[in-house]
């Protein structure tokens, strides 16, 4: 079946601008996670979904970060006015639920210049 | 404090022979999952193996296999048979409670197979 895909897979943006990351689970799978991966480490942990709550978002940096989940399915993760710090590969992940193991995507890498 | 250590930031291992990745990890815990993950050079996270904290067995997987040594609170992996393909980066990842399943991730280590 289809794996976790995400789009776009590259963004180049400017400083201060808006961006939106989107992230379509495998079908089934109730728990989501996002995560930010910089060059040469291990990918950190921004946020995890349950169904349409956001059940633990401990992970996210600041309160430029802020991510979606409407209809349980589909996530959207935004920030706002983008910082050079922010350049990442951002990850996200889905499981059948938490305690199941984690299937990833392809990432987004985003460049903020 | 929760941590995974990955002390090896490269590896070399010749075509063919076993090659071992270490990881440790810190938690009070007396639940949790241990993952591992292969990231090749096009990005995406492969999910390889599972142990959790009370399986009296290790897992294997194929040619993977986790040596997990609770008291020593170390999660080896174990590669048989290398090949080619097995280059990448690999990272160990600890999930400490089932309750959020978000994962910590070790700093990873290089692979890189010698034919």
């Amino acid at each position: 079946g289809a794996g976790v895909s995400q789009t776009p897979s590259n963004k180049v943006t400017e400083k201060g601008k808006y961006v939106e990351l989107r992230c379509d689970p495998i079908s089934g799978h109730t728990a989501l996670y996002w995560y930010r991966q910089s060059l040469g480490q291990g990918p950190e942990f921004l946020i995890y979904f349950q169904g349409t709550g956001a059940a633990d978002d401990s992970g996210l940096p600041n309160d430029r970060f802020f991510a979606v989940r409407p209809e349980g399915s589909v996530s959207t993760l935004k920030i706002q006015r983008t910082e050079r710090g922010d350049s990442a590969v951002y990850l996200c992940a889905s499981s059948f639920s938490s305690a199941s193991e984690q299937y990833f995507g392809p990432g987004t890498r985003l460049t903020v210049t | 404090a929760q941590k995974i250590t990955q002390t090896q930031p490269g590896m070399f291992v010749q075509e063919k022979e076993a090659v071992t990745l270490d990881c440790t990890y810190d938690t009070s815990d007396p639940s949790y999952g241990l993952f591992w993950y292969k990231q090749p050079s096009s990005g995406e996270m492969i999910f390889l193996i599972y142990q959790g904290s009370y399986d009296q067995q290790n897992a294997t997987e194929g040619r993977y296999s986790l040596n997990f040594q609770k008291a020593r609170k170390s999660a080896n992996l174990v590669i048989s048979a290398s090949q080619l393909g097995d280059s990448a980066m690999y990272f160990c990842a600890m999930r400490f409670t089932s309750n959020t399943g978000k994962l910590i991730f070790g700093q990873g280590t290089t692979l890189q197979v010698k034919p």
